[in-house]
């Protein structure tokens, strides 16, 4: 089982609507969540990061966490054509000896439709 | 405010060829740093990580290293580069003062 899965997509939204991108995650000590977006040929670029259960919004975007079922989300508001990019999830986890790592998941790739 | 540096932009190098990347962070200090690839089509994978000068850790063996002599400089080096080693290297840092990883603008290599 991979320890951050995304679905690859590609997910197509229309201008205006909600997108909705899933992540879940296998380490059940990770506690950081972050979002990332990457546009091709670029390096990605932090959007949303999260720590406790619940919702935090910013924008247009809303990151929802849920440790029990390890599930992390990101909906992207109105969407616009300048959203079309690789949405990453990453997952930080730290061990008991106080290594920390960030793991990301293979990206889902958005094409929002004018 | 802290950004964070790595060049070159691309690089096309032969097989066998050595490889040196340099990464530098400005506006903070004792930052962790981390070098990760992305193949084509593929997602991040960890290659290194520093939390202090002369401290790594490898996460993939191969035939890169890497090296941190300035608490701000960490250097991703091969000896001698395989066509397997060709993707995108994106040098990373996280620090207190930042809340999240942030990536320097990434080298494209591709070995022929």
């Amino acid at each position: 089982q991979k320890e951050v899965e995304q679905n690859s997509g590609p997910l197509s939204v229309p201008e205006g609507a909600i997108a909705s991108l899933n992540c879940t995650y296998s380490d059940r000590v990770s506690q950081s969540f972050f979002w990332y977006r990457q546009y091709s040929g670029k390096s990605p670029e932090l959007i949303m990061s999260i720590y406790s259960n619940g919702d935090k919004e910013d924008g247009r975007f809303t990151a929802q966490l849920n440790k029990a079922s390890q599930y992390v989300s990101l909906l992207i508001r109105d969407s616009q054509p300048s959203d079309s990019a690789t949405y990453l999830c990453a997952v930080r986890s730290i061990s008991n000896f106080g290594n920390e790592k960030l793991t990301f998941g293979t990206g889902t790739r958005l094409t929002i439709i004018p | 405010s802290q950004t964070i540096h790595q060049w070159p932009a691309t690089l096309v190098q032969p097989v066998g060829s050595p490889l040196s990347l340099e990464c530098t962070v400005e506006g903070t200090s004792n930052p962790n740093l981390y070098w990760y690839r992305q193949a084509a089509g593929r997602g991040l994978q960890l290659l290194f990580y520093s939390v202090g000068i002369g401290q790594i850790s490898s996460e993939v063996p191969q035939n890169l290293s890497a090296s941190r002599p300035q608490d701000r400089q960490f250097i991703l080096s091969s000896k001698k580069l395989l066509l397997s080693d060709s993707g995108f290297y994106l040098c990373a840092w996280y620090g207190l003062d930042n809340y999240g990883y942030t990536f320097g603008s990434g080298t494209r290599l591709t070995v022929v």
